[in-house]
C-alpha cells in the first residue's frame, strides 16, 4: 500500500521559518493536502491541492510539491502554530486516502 | 456554519458492535461525500471509509473491509459507521469528515467520539 513519510519532529525559533517534509513514490503526481492538529483539538485543513489555502489560513502557510517529496512551509512561525502536521493525498492504485506519519512542530 | 457532530462511541469488549453516528448542519448534507477518519490514542490519523455524495461509492480501509459499513440519512443529515466484530486496534477518537469535493481531501471536521475496545 502507498506510504507517506514525515520526520517525526522539527523545532523551529519565533519568527523563523519550518519545512516540513513529506516524501512518497512519485508523490509529485499526485495532489497533497497538509492538516494541523493542536492537541486535544480536531484537524484542520491548512493546504490542499499542493498549494491552496483555504479560506482564513493565514498567508504564512504555503505548499509545494515535486518529485518524490511535497514540503509545508511555515515563514514566520509563530507560538500558535506549535502542533502536529500531517500530510495527506489519495491513492488511486489502492482506492485509500492516506496520511502521513505526521511531525511534531515545536516553536521555542 | 457548517458543523459536523459525533456520538456514539463508548467502550465494549472484543467482538462485540457499536454504531457511531454524525450530525451534519450548516451545508447541504446531500451533496457531499463524507469520510470516518480514526486516531488511536498518542498515534497519528488513519483514514477509515468515504462514502461518495451519490452513495454510489463506499471505500474502506483494508483493516476494517467486510467489518464496518458506512451509511447515511439524508433526512436527518446523519452519517452512520456500523462497527462489528470489534478489535483492540480499533480504539481510538473516530472523526467524520466532509469532503471537500473534486479535490481529494477533507475540508470540515467533527469534534470526534471515542471507541475503546478492551475487555
Amino acid at each position: 500500500s502507498y506510504a507517506l513519510t514525515q520526520p517525526p519532529s522539527m523545532s523551529v525559533s519565533p519568527g523563523q521559518t519550518a519545512s516540513i517534509t513529506c516524501s512518497g513514490d512519485n508523490l509529485g503526481n499526485k495532489y497533497i493536502s497538509w492538516f494541523q492538529q493542536k492537541p486535544g483539538q480536531s484537524p484542520v485543513l491548512v493546504i490542499y491541492r499542493n498549494a491552496k489555502r483555504p479560506s482564513g489560513i493565514p498567508e504564512r502557510f504555503s505548499g509545494s510539491n515535486s518529485g518524490n517529496t511535497a514540503t509545508l512551509t511555515i515563514s514566520g512561525t509563530q507560538a500558535m502554530d506549535e502542533a502536529d502536521y500531517y500530510c495527506q493525498t489519495w491513492d488511486s492504485s489502492s482506492a485509500n486516502y492516506v496520511f502521513g506519519t505526521g511531525t511534531k512542530v515545536t516553536v521555542l | 456554519q457548517v458543523q459536523l457532530v459525533e456520538s456514539g462511541g463508548g467502550v465494549v469488549q472484543p467482538g462485540t458492535s457499536l454504531r457511531l453516528s454524525c450530525v451534519a448542519s450548516g451545508f447541504t448534507f446531500s451533496y457531499y461525500g463524507m469520510h470516518w477518519v480514526r486516531q488511536a490514542p498518542g498515534k497519528g490519523l488513519e483514514w477509515v471509509a468515504v462514502m461518495s455524495y451519490d452513495e454510489s461509492d463506499k471505500l474502506y480501509t483494508d483493516s476494517v473491509k467486510g467489518r464496518f459499513t458506512i451509511s447515511r440519512d439524508i433526512s436527518e443529515k446523519t452519517l452512520y459507521l456500523q462497527m462489528n466484530s470489534l478489535r483492540a486496534e480499533d480504539t481510538g477518537v473516530y472523526y467524520c469528515a466532509k469532503d471537500y469535493s473534486d479535490n481529494y481531501v477533507m475540508d470540515v471536521w467533527g469534534q470526534g467520539t471515542t471507541v475503546t475496545v478492551s475487555s
